[in-house]
């Protein structure tokens, strides 16, 4: 069964802080993974796409690594602001594309 | 330029009505997909087009929900004799081409309740 899990469920931190999320999948065929960021009650935004052949992509203060032998990724968040308080969801793209399997999310906030 | 849009934003209905939720895709957008989510929950995948044909439909929970997508751009979601389980943010998404590594841009999403 395709399934895709986050940890931890939620998380707070200090602003300034760094911290790191992890995403564990099975999913199969894989063809990319992805890390969005959904602000409460908005729609997800898009961080990272990584396709099977990248280990790390980078966006501003985010992170994302891939390991495609274990089937895990991570997303590091560096110095943390305010703003970074939101849900960040990891996706994993099944079918070409065509389909993705959505974590749970991990809820983060960051406090000052 | 114009992002994705959808509506109605909310929609109230009665249990055994059936609804009719719009997506209006960015403009030259080939692929379009559609989402539900629940409450506290990530989205859950339900279908997806490449122009107007649709590719993978097996996320839709059972026959009462169907999608089109006529001529390749605006889509609709139609879930008949709603229930109350139904309930949800429906949100659609677009991207340029579907490979994959394209990025989906999401719209509002419609807030469907079920009385």
């Amino acid at each position: 069964k395709n399934q895709v899990e986050q940890s931890p469920q939620s998380l707070i931190i200090l602003e300034g802080k760094n911290c790191t999320l992890q995403c564990n999948y099975t999913v199969s065929p894989f063809s990319n993974l992805r890390w969005y960021k959904q602000d409460t009650g908005r729609g997800p935004v898009s961080l990272t796409i990584m396709t099977f052949s990248e280990n790390t992509k980078s966006n501003g203060r985010y992170t994302a690594t891939l390991d495609a032998d274990t089937k895990q990724s991570s997303l590091h968040i560096t110095a943390s602001q305010l703003s970074d308080s939101a849900s960040y969801i990891c996706v994993v793209s099944a079918d070409q594309g065509g389909k993705l399997i959505f974590g749970q999310g991990t809820e983060l906030s960051v406090k000052p | 330029g114009a992002g994705v849009s959808q509506s109605p934003r909310y929609k109230v209905t009665k249990r055994g009505q059936d609804v009719a939720l719009r997506c209006d895709p960015i403009s030259g957008h080939v692929s379009l997909y559609w989402y539900r989510q629940a409450l506290g929950q990530g989205p859950e995948f339900l279908t997806y087009f490449n122009y107007e044909a649709q590719q993978d439909k097996s996320g839709l929970p059972n026959d009462r929900f169907s999608a089109e997508r006529p001529e390749g751009s605006i889509s609709t979601l139609t879930i008949q004799r709603t229930e109350q389980r139904d309930s949800a943010m429906y949100r659609c998404a677009s991207s340029l081409w579907h490979r994959g590594e394209d990025t989906q841009y999401f719209g509002p999403g419609t807030r469907l309740t079920v009385l």
